[in-house]
């Protein structure tokens, strides 16, 4: 079957550097999203791979090893707006998104 | 501005009725999609469309049914409500079945409780 394992939940601190860890077993591959949701709302897009290595944007970078099955999204200079669960999606062989169920991420002071 | 605009924004149903969520995009995108997402779980598709005309069953399809008669509209039906159908809905869109890296735009959601 097909499989995407994120952390249930982690706790940072405002300003420091959080790395969340995505591994995945999937009938091929397509790429992998990464997206943000805060409670209550719909997710949004953050970032996009399909090549092997770092993607950075701003205080959000995405990693990926196409061998390993594995990506991360790596958070840094965190503020409390950062709070809210980050999902990770694999496209399979067919084009369709397989989601990770999520991790919530709690910011504290 | 533009998006996808989901209706109802939340409802209460009573087991055994049925009904029908609405989405609209207006950003022409071809393909559409319907999740369902529970505490716990990770977005769960249950029906999808890639074009205007045609529809294909994702995940967990059973107890909903879909149509699609033009680009912009996708509404999804409850034939028979039950209480395990209480979750929160998500209409979602993108450019290309191949996301192209640009991925899905969502809607807000519909919030659904069957009681």
């Amino acid at each position: 079957g097909q499989n995407i394992d994120q952390p249930t939940e982690m706790t940072a601190t405002e300003g420091a550097i959080v790395q969340i860890n995505c591994t995945y077993q999937t009938s091929g591959f397509n790429g992998l999203f990464w997206y943000q949701q805060h409670a209550g709302e719909a997710p949004t897009f953050l970032s996009y791979n399909v090549l092997d290595g770092l993607e950075e944007k701003g205080r959000f970078s995405s990693f990926l090893s196409r061998s390993k099955g594995y990506s991360y999204l790596l958070l840094k200079e965190l503020q409390m707006k950062d709070s809210a669960s980050y999902l990770c999606a694999v496209v399979d062989s067919n084009y369709q998104l397989i989601w990770g169920a999520g991790t919530k991420l709690i910011i504290k002071p | 501005t533009a998006g996808i605009t989901q209706a109802p924004t939340s409802q209460i149903l009573a087991a055994g009725r049925s009904m029908t969520l609405r989405c609209t995009q207006d950003m022409r995108h071809n393909a559409m999609y319907w999740y369902r997402q529970d505490l716990g779980l990770g977005l769960r598709l249950i029906h999808y469309s890639n074009t205007a005309g045609t529809t294909g069953k994702g995940e967990v399809p059973d107890g909903y049914s879909v149509s699609r008669a033009n680009t912009d509209d996708f509404p999804l039906t409850l034939a028979s409500a039950v209480p395990s159908q209480t979750s929160v809905y998500f209409c979602a869109s993108s450019d290309s079945v191949g996301h192209e890296g640009y991925g899905y735009t969502f809607g807000s959601g519909t919030r659904l409780t069957v009681v």
